[in-house]
Order: C-alpha cells, then sequence, then structure tokens
C-alpha cells in the first residue's frame, strides 16, 4: 500500500521561528510536491522536485525553500515563520513526467503561526 | 489568473440522485485532468482522469465529461451516496506538475 507520511498532523510556532516540515514516501516515486490549502483557493503549489538534489519553484514559493537529500524525503522550510503562513501544507510524490500518473497525498500539516 | 475554475463552492444532493460537478480551465494545451476526492483530515485522493483525446471516461458510478472546446469538465456521480460527501478539486496536468481549482464540497443527504 502506497505511503507518504508527514512529520506532524498539528504544529504551532512563533511568529520569525525557522519551521521544517518532513515529507516522507514509501514509492520510490522521482517527483514529490508542497502544497499549501487555503479556505477559496484551493491547493496552492509553493516548490516541487523532479529528482534528488533538484527543486523547481511552484506558484507561491515566497517565504519558503525545499531541501531534497535523498529520493523519498522532501522538506519544506520557512525560514521565518509569519503569521499569513498559518496553512494546510500538503506534501505528494508521483512518477516519472508521465501525466497520466496520479499525485498521493499526505495527510497533511495544519500549521499555525502565532 | 486563475487557470482552473471551480465556480460553485459547495453543493448539496439528495441520496441516490446524480450529482454534477464542474470545471473550467483557460489554456488548452493542457493534456490531462484528473479529479480528486478530499475527506476532512486527510489528504486528497485520486477519483478519476481523463486525456485530452478523449471526451468521456467511465469508472463505476463516476464518469469525467471533456468539452474541449468550452474547456469544461465534468464529473458525474450516479448514484449519489452519503460517502461521496467531501471536497473534489478537479486538477489539470503538463509535464507532471498539476494546478488545481478550489475544489467544490459535496454534501449528499440521506
Amino acid at each position: 500500500d502506497v505511503k507518504v507520511t508527514q512529520s506532524s498532523r498539528y504544529l504551532v510556532k512563533r511568529t520569525g521561528e525557522k519551521v521544517f516540515l518532513e515529507c516522507v514516501q514509501d514509492m520510490d516515486h522521482e517527483n514529490m510536491f508542497w502544497y499549501r490549502q487555503d479556505p477559496g483557493l484551493g491547493l496552492r503549489l509553493i516548490y516541487f522536485s523532479y529528482d534528488v538534489k533538484m527543486k523547481e519553484k511552484g506558484d507561491i514559493p515566497e517565504g519558503y525553500s525545499v531541501s531534497r537529500e535523498k529520493k523519498e524525503r522532501f522538506s519544506l522550510i520557512l525560514e521565518s515563520a509569519s503569521t499569513n503562513q498559518t496553512s494546510m501544507y500538503l506534501c505528494a510524490s508521483s512518477i516519472g513526467r508521465d501525466p497520466t500518473h496520479e499525485q498521493f497525498f499526505g495527510p497533511g500539516t495544519r500549521l499555525t503561526v502565532l | 489568473d486563475q487557470q482552473v475554475k471551480q465556480n460553485s463552492p459547495s453543493l448539496s444532493v439528495q441520496e441516490g440522485r446524480i450529482s454534477i460537478l464542474n470545471c473550467d480551465y483557460t489554456n488548452s494545451m493542457f493534456d490531462y485532468f484528473l479529479w480528486y476526492k478530499k475527506y476532512p483530515a486527510e489528504g486528497p485522493t485520486f477519483l478519476i482522469s481523463i486525456s485530452s483525446i478523449k471526451d468521456k471516461n467511465e469508472d463505476g458510478r463516476f464518469t469525467v465529461f471533456l468539452n474541449k472546446s468550452a474547456k469544461h469538465l465534468s464529473l458525474h456521480i450516479v448514484p449519489s451516496q452519503p460517502g461521496d460527501s467531501a471536497v473534489y478539486f478537479c486538477a489539470v496536468t503538463n509535464a507532471g506538475k498539476s494546478t488545481f481549482g478550489d475544489g467544490t464540497t459535496l454534501t449528499v443527504k440521506p
């Protein structure tokens, strides 16, 4: 059974803190993605990666960075958390560049920045 | 500029009736279209997809229709069941990257 896991389900941080969100997939997928989900805005792509050590900016990369040192792990970093980064963060993975392959999502991390 | 739009934030239907969820997109270069379903406190899960070379794909109670000239995608659920109550996202894919709509919350009443 395919699995994408995220390090925390709920996280509360203070403004200015450095925040790490971890995502691990056990399917040997090449692609990994980070989204945030906000009411009325759907899922918005923050960063994605097609391979180890590679990263690409999504639609809303400002205030975020990522790291992919191993194929199975993709980390999202908030260098200095701000209240407007309070959101649900979803990690996903998929196989290769074939668009017919769907993305598999983790359960999400609800981040609150105070 | 929103490339994928789901104009109905919510939809309520009676159990056993048809649910129709709609999605519009702007870029005619998109070549693959997917629907995902999301329950509260879970990540989205893949439901059904369609290639741009087709106009219909069916999987059990779920059928997706694609109207390329109108740049319109719809998901039909027949018959609707209370367990179908969830948020539904349409997504368009190009080169392995997906763009999602805002989502439609479907409520199926017993």
